[in-house]
């Protein structure tokens, strides 16, 4: 089994819609992150978290919030879906020190319309 | 705001060549790190740098970091299909956030 999951894998929805993506971890790390990709623009970081308690913006948060439910669990939600949103979404998981190597789920497609 | 620009950005080469990918930036960090993504997957750490002049290998793989800390470098020697995908360098100054470069998608035609 995957260590990280991301659901759903795929979606399409409308301008205005409330959309959350979700993201489970069985890696035991306290650190979890979510990123988007869009092509020519590498990832770039929406929210991170370092526990269930801690929440923090990255370089993009605005129209997206997120909510840490547990250790395992950290979704992101559009609370209102506009088309330049459309984008693949990525969660990721580290641990404390060492290299901070980033695990990566495998994506959700999101598609706005 | 894009701190670490990479280049090329689209790379296609024929199986057995030698090729170098560029990450630059304007700013210092404190460690840089190289993922690779293929298709349909998330990035997959191949290497973090934390030392300026640092010159890591793996395999046929070569990454360095620049003296100054702003800039790194991925040499891959004689290239084989299973290389192909996307190259992103990511840095660090304070181990919190990375900031991920714009990425050279690679394709090596067998």
């Amino acid at each position: 089994d995957a260590d990280v999951t991301q659901t759903p894998r795929n979606r399409i929805t409308k301008t205005g819609k409330r959309i959350m993506l979700e993201c489970s971890q069985t890696k035991g790390h306290d650190r979890m992150y979510w990123y988007r990709q869009d092509p020519g623009l590498g990832l770039r970081l929406i929210y991170y978290s370092f526990d269930v308690k801690d929440i923090n913006k990255g370089e993009i948060s605005d129209g997206y919030s997120v909510s840490r439910q547990a250790q395992a669990k950290f979704s992101l939600s559009l609370e209102s879906a506009i088309p330049n949103q459309t984008a693949l979404y990525f969660c990721a998981t580290s641990d404390w020190g060492g290299a901070n190597e980033q695990f990566f789920g495998p994506g959700t497609r999101l598609t706005v319309l | 705001t894009q701190l670490l620009e990479q280049s090329p950005q689209f790379l296609s080469i024929q199986e057995g060549e030698n090729l170098t990918v560029y990450c630059n930036s304007s700013s210092v960090f404190s460690s840089l790190q190289w993922y690779r993504q293929e298709p349909g997957e998330g990035p997959v750490l191949l290497v973090t740098v934390v030392t300026g002049g640092e010159v890591k290998k793996l395999k046929r793989l070569t990454f360095q970091f620049g003296d100054a800390r702003k800039d790194s470098s991925l040499h891959i020697t004689a290239a084989q299909p299973g290389d192909t995908g996307l190259y992103l360098c990511a840095g660090s100054n304070t181990g919190n956030q990375f900031y991920f470069g714009t990425g050279t998608s690679l394709t090596v035609i067998p």
